[in-house]
């Protein structure tokens, strides 16, 4: 597609399950993020792939949350075990690599899946 | 990572004045920044864009300015329209091409 799509829209899970989270980002582009967006609240980094280097996991909140990238295209967030502080909005974009400084790559935001967990 | 509440700054901005949205940034090494805007239910959308090595940049009824000394960003809209009604984030790019965003504001348009 032109876009980046996520997968699904909209998911409810009870406390305790596992749940995967899916991203295809636009074709060509290198660079792929994982945001968290609790109500009202701003974009909190999860974490960050580009290319074949090891993925910026730094913004993973506990050892419930990974993430992998298959084939350098398709993303998938995994939450296991999920509480209640996981629901909120996750949000997926894609940009093209870094070519040197000053370099534009704006990312490009899919709609987001909004997880509640009950 | 980065949270701010349930308490974002609003502007409130009557239709056709001008509107100024300000951000703080916190890495002085950042060498490019974005500005986007977050309607209800969608993700953020990409507006304008900004280097370092410029201060000022333009586009549709948009302005960017950058400040390096204090780290600042402001974002300034022209004739602002009800359909600009938002949250505007800014974001830095720090080492390598990871994207941190601001806290974001929001933006009310009255009639």
């Amino acid at each position: 597609g032109a876009g980046v799509s996520q997968s699904p829209s909209n998911k409810v899970t009870e406390k305790g399950k596992d749940v995967e989270l899916r991203c295809d980002p636009i074709s060509g582009h290198t660079a792929l993020y994982w945001y968290r967006q609790s109500l009202g609240q701003g974009l909190e980094f999860l974490i960050y792939f580009q290319g074949n280097s090891a993925p910026d996991k730094s913004g993973l909140p506990s050892d419930r949350f990974s993430a992998e990238r298959t084939g350098g295209s398709v993303s998938t967030l995994t939450i296991q075990r999920t509480q209640q502080e996981d629901s909120a909005v996750y949000l997926c974009a894609s940009s093209f690599p870094r070519t040197g400084i000053f370099a534009a790559t704006e990312a490009f935001f899919g709609q987001g899946t909004r997880l509640t967990v009950v | 990572g980065e949270s701010v509440g349930l308490h974002l700054p609003t502007l409130s901005v009557q239709e056709g004045d001008n509107s100024i949205i300000n951000c703080a940034y916190s890495n002085s090494a950042s060498d490019y920044f974005i500005w986007y805007k977050q309607e209800s239910g969608k993700g953020p959308q990409f507006i304008i864009d900004i280097r370092s090595n410029m201060d000022k940049r333009q586009g549709q009824r948009v302005t960017v300015l950058l400040n390096k000394t204090v780290k600042h960003l402001s974002l300034q809209i022209a004739a602002t329209q009800p359909g600009d009604s938002a949250v505007y984030f800014c974001a830095e790019r720090e080492y390598g091409n990871k994207l941190v965003f601001g806290a974001g504001t929001i933006l009310r348009v009255k009639s």
